[in-house]
């Protein structure tokens, strides 16, 4: 099973501010690699697939990068609505494994 | 527009089955891979089952796959003719009480990320 790391678990950021935040496998994925946010009482949205492929809908304030064992998910400028848990998922390989989340909150 | 209904959670004693449903719409369900991931209260998210679409390759249509823990207690179903997924939990466990979320996969090769999912339903695992 590819094991997925997540840092921080939680990151406090100021609105308007650049929130960086960090995905490790366990093992290469080449870039199958996606972001989802999850807000209370929620369901998951995808943010980003492909590593840096952004969703339909999604704004351009979100960024994902990197590739093989190591990927970033960037937001550019926090607003209200982003305040939430993200997660990383792998779906290089079954069983699909998701990192344990960074809860990103208001500084 | 894409829609997923999950159904069928609810409370049952600890070695008890429950199905969930997930009725879905808005897109050509027979193509695309479909999932079920769960989150234990206050926990993150666990990809539980996959089973592949056909809108793949032909030899990989309709394989399935789940994580250690459930393999051997959980089947992951499809019709394709209701446009709906299934997952029979048997020998239920605490530890398998959740949100129980029903996901398609975004493309159709059978690698893909998660793109619309529903609203989950809740299963309680206790006596």
């Amino acid at each position: 099973e590819i094991v997925m790391t997540q840092s921080p678990a939680t990151l406090s950021v100021s609105p308007g501010e650049r929130a960086t935040l960090s995905c490790r496998a366990s093992q290469s994925i080449s870039s199958t690699l996606a972001w989802y946010q999850q807000k209370p009482g929620q369901a998951p949205r995808l943010l980003i697939y492909g590593a840096s492929t952004r969703a339909t809908g999604i704004p351009a304030r979100f960024s994902g990068s990197g590739s093989g064992t190591e990927f970033t998910l960037t937001i550019s400028s926090l607003q209200s609505e982003d305040f939430a848990v993200y997660y990383c998922q792998q779906y290089d390989d079954w069983p699909r494994t998701f990192g344990q989340g960074t809860k990103v909150g208001i500084k | 527009e894409v829609q997923l209904l999950e159904s069928g959670g609810g409370l049952v004693q600890p070695g008890g089955s429950l199905r969930l449903s997930c009725a879905a719409s808005g897109f050509t369900f027979s193509y695309y891979g479909m999932n079920w991931v769960r989150q234990a209260p206050g926990k993150g998210l666990e990809w539980v089952s996959g089973i592949v679409g056909s809108g793949g390759t032909s030899v990989s249509a309709g394989y399935t796959h789940y994580v250690d823990s459930v393999k051997g207690r959980f089947t992951i179903s499809r019709d394709n003719s209701k446009n709906t997924l299934y997952l029979q939990m048997n020998s239920l466990r605490a530890e398998d009480t959740a949100v129980y979320f029903c996901a398609k996969d975004l493309g159709r090769s059978g690698f893909s990320s998660l793109d619309f999912w529903g609203q989950g339903t809740l299963v309680t695992v206790s006596s």
